[in-house]
């Protein structure tokens, strides 16, 4: 079974800062994916990023990056230019194998940004 | 604009009661998930569907909990009958599998359940 563990309840990082989020993952998997999803208060589930195990290029999306450490296990979140919109919850996730697996996801870490 | 539905939004209801919560998955989407999501125990995988046929539903309490998707365009979660430890947010979420599918699941807005 796989694991993820976000070692980080919550956040808090200035307007325009840079912050980055943990998240380790256990897995005697080859082939998976990687995601990182934003829970604001609305509730919707919304994907920021995504990363193929297969790719050793970093997944890069505006404003959000990942550093994927596939031998330590280690997918952590980077958000430059932090925006107040970016305040939410941030949940990491893992997907075996191929597409139209299960998520598993990690527990979250609260993101404050503060104007 | 393709989106995953759900309904109800909000439930509130009294232990013992006959919960359903509904999905329409994005069309043309081949899978389907629910997840429910607690405090405590966050983000979890309740049951998950490809081509409409039940693949895995090892999270779901069996005694209580059903899914089933009686069409491609439904999908149904009922909890019979309810405790108040179900009270959660319960999502459904959709992809395609395969390669043009790429690999992203689209949730809904979720359900938010409460029972008294």
């Amino acid at each position: 079974a796989q694991t993820v563990t976000q070692s980080q309840p919550e956040m808090s990082v200035q307007e325009a800062e840079t912050v980055t989020l943990s998240c380790t993952y256990d897995t005697s998997e080859n082939n998976y994916y990687l995601f990182w999803y934003k829970q604001p208060p609305s509730r919707q589930m919304i994907l920021v990023i995504r990363q193929e195990a297969y790719k050793q290029q970093n997944a890069t999306e505006n404003r959000f990056s990942v550093n994927f450490q596939k031998a330590a296990k280690s997918f952590s979140l980077k958000i430059s230019d932090s925006q107040l919109g970016d305040t939410a919850m941030y949940f990491c996730a893992f997907m075996k194998g191929y597409a139209g697996n299960m998520l598993t996801f990690g527990g979250g870490t609260r993101l404050m940004v503060k104007p | 604009d393709a989106r995953v539905t759900q309904t109800p939004r909000h439930k509130v209801t009294e232990m013992g009661q006959e919960v359903t919560m509904r999905c329409q998955p994005i069309l043309g989407h081949n899978t389907v998930f629910w997840y429910r999501q607690t405090m405590m125990q966050g983000l979890e995988l309740l049951a998950y569907f490809r081509n409409r046929a039940p693949l895995d539903d090892s999270g779901m309490p069996k005694d209580r909990f059903s899914a089933e998707m009686p069409d491609a365009t439904l999908a149904t979660l009922k909890i019979q009958p309810s405790e108040p430890r179900d009270s959660a947010v319960y999502f459904c979420a959709s992809g395609l599998e395969g390669l043009a599918g790429g690999n992203e699941q689209f949730f809904g807005p979720g359900t938010r359940l409460t029972v008294l």
